[in-house]
């Protein structure tokens, strides 16, 4: 089946509006994450959500940025009032589960720049 | 929760040369994964290898495992440009943390 996708591409806004990012993930995973890489640094944990768990947000910045997920399946992370500090490639991963021998698919991630 | 750390930073070589990256990591684990990215894109799985695993091998790729001194090295033999990406480990733990990775270049 299709791999982790991810909308839009690329997105260039404007700082102070909001934006909305999607993550399709493998149909039937039910671990969901969302990292954040600023060019040329490495992967920084945002959120994570399992099942029907409590999302584990520990990773999110500040209260501008938030994600949920629908039905178990896609995920939308949404920053308000964007800032250019967030401008990064956004990944999306999902994950069969969250048992440990199982690996992460990546999408291809959204690159967001704000002006 | 922790995450791998992994080491040099960057790493430049010749083709043909071998490349070693290291990673550290704090507690326990079951199993330790190494990724690749390509252009700042989504990460690719390479290998997984367990914790009751000491070597394990994939085409070019050798990773070792030493649970005394939480730490995992990836060696890839033979290096082609095209293996120039950067690589990351990764723990076991649900949220999947990752360090700053590793930045190779292979020169042609």
């Amino acid at each position: 089946g299709a791999g982790v996708s991810q909308s839009p591409s690329n997105k260039v806004t404007e700082k102070g509006k909001d934006v909305e990012l999607r993550c399709d993930p493998i149909s039937g995973h039910t671990a969901l994450y969302w990292y954040r890489q600023s060019l040329g640094q490495g992967l920084e944990f945002l959120i994570y959500f399992q099942g029907n768990s409590a999302p584990d947000k520990s990773g999110l910045p500040s209260d501008r940025f938030s994600a949920e997920r629908t039905g178990g399946s896609v995920s939308t992370l949404t920053i308000q009032r964007t800032q250019q500090e967030d401008s990064a490639v956004y990944l999306c991963a999902s994950r069969r589960t969250s048992g440990s021998y199982n690996e992460q698919f990546f999408g291809p991630g959204t690159r967001l720049t704000v002006l | 929760s922790q995450q791998g750390e992994e080491d040099p930073q960057a790493l430049s070589i010749q083709e043909g040369e071998n490349a070693t990256m290291n990673c550290s990591y704090k507690t326990s684990i079951n199993n330790l994964q190494w990724y690749r990215q390509n252009s700042g894109r989504g990460l690719v799985h390479l290998i997984l290898i367990r914790s009751n695993e000491r070597e394990k091998h994939s085409g070019r790729l050798r990773v070792t495992l030493d649970t005394s001194k939480k730490s995992s090295s990836l060696l890839i033999t033979a290096s082609r440009a095209a293996d120039t990406a950067s690589y990351f480990c990764a723990t076991d733990e649900d949220d999947m943390r990752f360090g700053a990775g590793t930045r190779l270049t292979v020169k042609p």
